[in-house]
């Protein structure tokens, strides 16, 4: 079966620091996401790369940045964080089209006091 | 976007079967059909999907109607383990933009004992 597992479960920072999210896949997709999951909003694409050091801004990148230096890795980067990044953050990945189903991993609960 | 439509709940007995509706009226000759689900604290996961014929895997069937504007996710013993909210989605897996997912409020589902 696909892993996608993430850093953390649950994180606790505080207003202003670097956080970082680290995502690993082992089944050698080529893509790779961040969303955000939020009651009332839904799920939001925050980024997602499609290749090694390739990325694509989604809905919602404000205040966000990623880094996929290998193929298994993806990482998230909040880089001052706020109290409205208080959210569940979920990693995913996929095979190319046209399967397009996208494996989770498990989500970090992010908390920015 | 083609939207779906599906109820806020339902409730089932253990071991009986659970019928969840999709509406999509709207629905395109390209998209297909995917059923995701998230368990409580996690993160989605995948449960299946179709174009035009009905599907079955071990996790569930899928159901499509002959004109494609609605569907049925068929579980056919509901257990505890199946309490998670149901989400229906259109992917038009032929567009590179259609990576992301995008979940609507979904169908709560409740299994009874």
């Amino acid at each position: 079966d696909v892993k996608v597992t993430q850093s953390s479960r649950y994180l606790v920072k505080r207003t202003g620091e670097k956080v970082f999210l680290e995502c690993v896949q082992d089944m050698d997709h080529e893509n790779m996401f961040w969303y955000r999951q939020d009651p009332g909003l839904g799920l939001r694409l925050i980024y997602f790369s499609y290749d090694v050091k390739m990325k694509e801004k989604g809905d919602i990148p404000e205040g966000y940045s990623v880094s996929r230096e290998k193929k298994e890795r993806f990482s998230l980067i909040l880089e001052s964080a706020s109290t409205n990044q208080t959210s569940m953050y979920l990693c995913a990945s996929s095979p190319p089209l046209p399967s397009g189903r996208q494996f989770f991993g498990p989500g970090t609960r992010l908390t920015v006091l | 976007d083609a939207k779906t439509t599906q109820p806020n709940s339902m409730e089932s007995n253990e071991e009986e079967p659970v019928h969840l509706p999709c509406n999509h009226s709207t629905i395109s000759g390209t998209d297909y059909i995917h059923w995701y689900r998230q368990l409580p604290s996690q993160g989605p996961e995948y449960v299946i999907h179709g174009l035009t014929s009905n599907v079955n895997n071990r996790m569930a069937s899928l159901a499509i109607a002959e004109d494609r504007k609605s569907s049925t996710l068929i579980l056919h013993r509901a257990t505890l383990r199946d309490a998670a909210v149901y989400y229906c989605i259109l992917r038009d897996s032929q567009t590179f933009n259609d990576y992301k997912l995008s979940f609507g409020a979904g169908t709560t589902v409740t299994v009874r004992a």
